[in-house]
């Protein structure tokens, strides 16, 4: 399975800021997803971030609020713009399984809190 | 987005005894079904996973029972063990492409 590196795993913010999480994989992945995970909710797709195209947004999440960057096959950034404390919640990166095979494998999560 | 169900919401079992989560989805094009397993502060991990041309598969404790004329199925782990206790996710998608996340069943199992 990839590996991934996720960073920071936790901040608290205070309102208004923005915060970028960075996803580093330890192989070339084609698709990276990122996702919110509420306390003890499941687990939203906030978009798709394919290398050299912009990302692919879910119903109810927008470019404005949640940029992502996708440089590269390894590494992917997701910002979260203007926070408020509505925006507190674990955001993983997510990758497809290297080789065609099916699954994904995801970080450890940013904890975020917004005060 | 939820196109999957999940329930319970919660489990209580003993040590020893059998877990079993259902998950229900809507999508006939789905063609993957993951399940997986979330400790705290971690994220998920990939426990077992399904296609939809077997109605069963099982690895070691965990089976996952697949009913597609239903749009059903289920994890079953037998013999649980305290360090089963986390949250369990089914998942499905097409083509590997937007998994689609169950709302997750809180297991915990009893020493």
């Amino acid at each position: 399975s990839a590996v991934i590196s996720q960073k920071p795993s936790r901040d608290i913010c205070q309102r208004g800021t923005s915060l970028t999480i960075q996803c580093q994989v330890d192989s070339q992945v084609t698709m990276m997803f990122w996702y919110r995970q509420q306390p003890g909710q499941s687990l939203t797709l906030i978009a798709t971030a394919n290398q050299g195209s912009e990302a692919t947004y879910e119903s109810g999440f927008v470019i404005d609020k949640f940029p992502i960057s996708r440089p590269n096959l390894t590494f992917s950034t997701l910002t979260v713009s203007n926070m408020s404390p509505e925006d507190s919640s674990i955001y993983l990166c997510s990758v497809e399984e290297p080789g065609g095979i099916y699954g994904y494998t995801f970080g450890s999560g940013t904890r975020l809190t917004v005060v | 987005q939820q196109q999957v169900k999940q329930s319970p919401q919660s489990l209580i079992v003993q040590k020893g005894g059998i877990s079993i989560i259902n998950c229900a989805y809507e999508n006939t094009a789905f063609d993957y079904f993951p399940w997986y397993q979330q400790f705290p502060g971690k994220g998920p991990a990939l426990l077992i996973a399904i296609r939809p041309d077997v109605s069963e598969k099982k690895e070691g404790r965990f089976t996952i029972s697949f009913n597609k004329s239903a749009k059903q199925f289920s994890l079953h782990i037998m013999d649980s063990q305290p360090g089963d206790s986390a949250t369990y996710f089914c998942a499905a998608s097409y083509n590997n492409n937007d998994m689609r996340f169950g709302a997750g069943t809180r297991l915990t199992v009893k020493p």
